[in-house]
């Protein structure tokens, strides 16, 4: 089934980890998004994608970085966790001709 | 850039009733506006969107009005019923930036 998919839904590490968040589509998306949420507050978006090696920083600052170098893989890396990293981070996918956004199910990661 | 201001943040109706739930944007070349349903501990989903060449549109109990002059729009739910509590999102996109901007969310509780 084409879909955003997520891994991990949940992840919880202790300080000074490296993580990557993956988010794969197989829906033939170019554009793809990464946002940042508190749960049932604003979606911050952090890093976007328009193709293959085309990523750019979002709105909202993070020490986050990402890589595009597959249409349908988007991961987002932090080199070293800290506590306030602790949020919900959702991966979705465009769809250019219609301006559709589709969302992933979402990565919970708790910095301990 | 554009800014999306949603209102209110929080919204209690009793089963039955109708919700309102107004945005305003500020780029006079937005030209999609949908609105996302975020269930508790789910993705956000789109649930009606609405382009700029239509005033209105509407899906069943819920519809979407555009005022392009004002600059606003609003999404409208009739005949509220428990399982439509949730955050609900606007967002506008434009011209030739396909990146959605959204607003801050509205928390609706419909009441039994």
């Amino acid at each position: 089934e084409a879909d955003i998919y997520q891994t991990p839904r949940y992840l919880v590490i202790g300080t000074g980890k490296k993580i990557t968040l993956e988010c794969s589509q197989t829906m033939g998306h170019d554009k793809m998004y990464w946002y940042q949420q508190d749960p049932g507050m604003e979606l911050h978006l952090i890093h976007y994608s328009y193709g293959v090696n085309s990523t750019e920083k979002g709105d909202l600052s993070s020490e986050s970085t990402v890589s595009r170098i597959r249409t349908e893989h988007f991961p987002l890396t932090l080199e070293s966790a800290r506590p306030s990293h602790t949020s919900q981070y959702l991966c979705a996918s465009q769809n250019s001709g219609a301006n559709v956004l589709t969302f992933g199910a979402g990565s919970r990661l708790t910095v301990l | 850039g554009e800014n999306v201001e949603q209102h209110p943040s929080t919204l209690s109706v009793q089963e039955g009733d109708s919700a309102v739930i107004k945005c305003t944007y500020s780029d006079s070349a937005s030209n999609y506006f949908p609105w996302y349903k975020q269930e508790l501990g789910k993705r956000p989903q789109l649930i009606i969107d609405i382009r700029s060449n239509v005033g209105e549109k509407k899906d069943q109990r819920i519809a979407v009005t555009l005022n392009k002059t004002a600059k606003h729009f609003s999404l409208h739910i009739t005949e509220t019923q428990p399982e439509d509590s949730a955050v609900y999102f606007c967002a506008g996109c434009g011209g030739s930036n396909y990146k959605l901007t959204f607003g801050k969310g509205t928390l609706l509780t419909v009441n039994p």
